[in-house]
């Protein structure tokens, strides 16, 4: 199987910073991967899918990076609205889909 | 508008059987794959099973083969998640989700719903 792994587990950072989060496969996955947004008590939110393109009706300060094993989601300026989890997630296999263990984004 | 909803959560014994229901509106559900994932408490995002739009096609974790099966009727755009054999490490919510693409689902999850709350404990 696919291992997915973010760094780091815990980010602290302040409105208007510019902050990045990695998500590394343990093989390649081309650019089959997404990246969700998940705040306490609510269902993940699609923001990226196929590496870089961006979900309808997301910010366009969410941005993403990458292919093959290293990828990496970027806030160009953080607002309060985007203190949350984040996770990655693998899709290029259908019979095996794998999210990464998370980044909870703090306000420092 | 699009929309899943979940219901069929509950608490269940150890070794008890539940079954899962995610009624869909707002799209074609007979063309889309639909997942469940689920999350334990405190804990990160779990893939559990994936069935292709006609049903054709069905996958699962290996932590729930042999014990949970998908299924879905297209004819009540519903989706199920049988689950026996339950055990105290299934707790969980559990979410239904879309796949964004057609076929075998090589695409993001682009529509979740408000998930189902499921408590295995004696």
């Amino acid at each position: 199987d696919i291992q997915m792994t973010q760094s780091p587990s815990t980010l602290s950072a302040s409105v208007g910073d510019r902050v990045t989060i990695t998500c590394r496969a343990s093989q390649s996955i081309s650019s089959w991967l997404a990246w969700y947004q998940q705040k306490p008590g609510k269902a993940p939110k699609l923001l990226i899918y196929k590496a870089s393109s961006l979900e309808s009706g997301v910010p366009s300060r969410f941005s993403g990076s990458g292919s093959g094993t290293e990828f990496t989601l970027t806030i160009s300026s953080l607002q309060p609205d985007d203190f949350a989890t984040y996770y990655c997630q693998q899709y290029k296999s259908s019979s095996s889909y794998t999210f990464g263990q998370g980044t909870k984004l703090e306000i420092k | 508008q699009v929309q899943l909803v979940e219901s069929g959560g509950g608490v269940v014994q150890p070794g008890g059987s539940l079954r899962l229901s995610c009624a869909a509106s707002g799209f074609t559900f007979s063309s889309y794959g639909m997942h469940w994932v689920r999350q334990a408490p405190g804990k990160g995002l779990e893939w559990v099973a994936f069935i292709r739009y006609d049903g054709s096609n069905k996958y699962s974790a290996d932590s729930v083969k042999g014990r949970f099966t998908i299924s879905r009727d297209n004819s009540k755009n519903s989706l199920y998640l049988q689950m026996n054999s339950l055990r105290a490490e299934d707790t969980a919510v559990y979410y239904c989700a879309k796949c964004a693409g057609g076929g075998d689902c090589y695409d993001a999850f682009d529509i979740w719903g408000q998930g189902t709350m499921v408590t295995v404990s004696s």
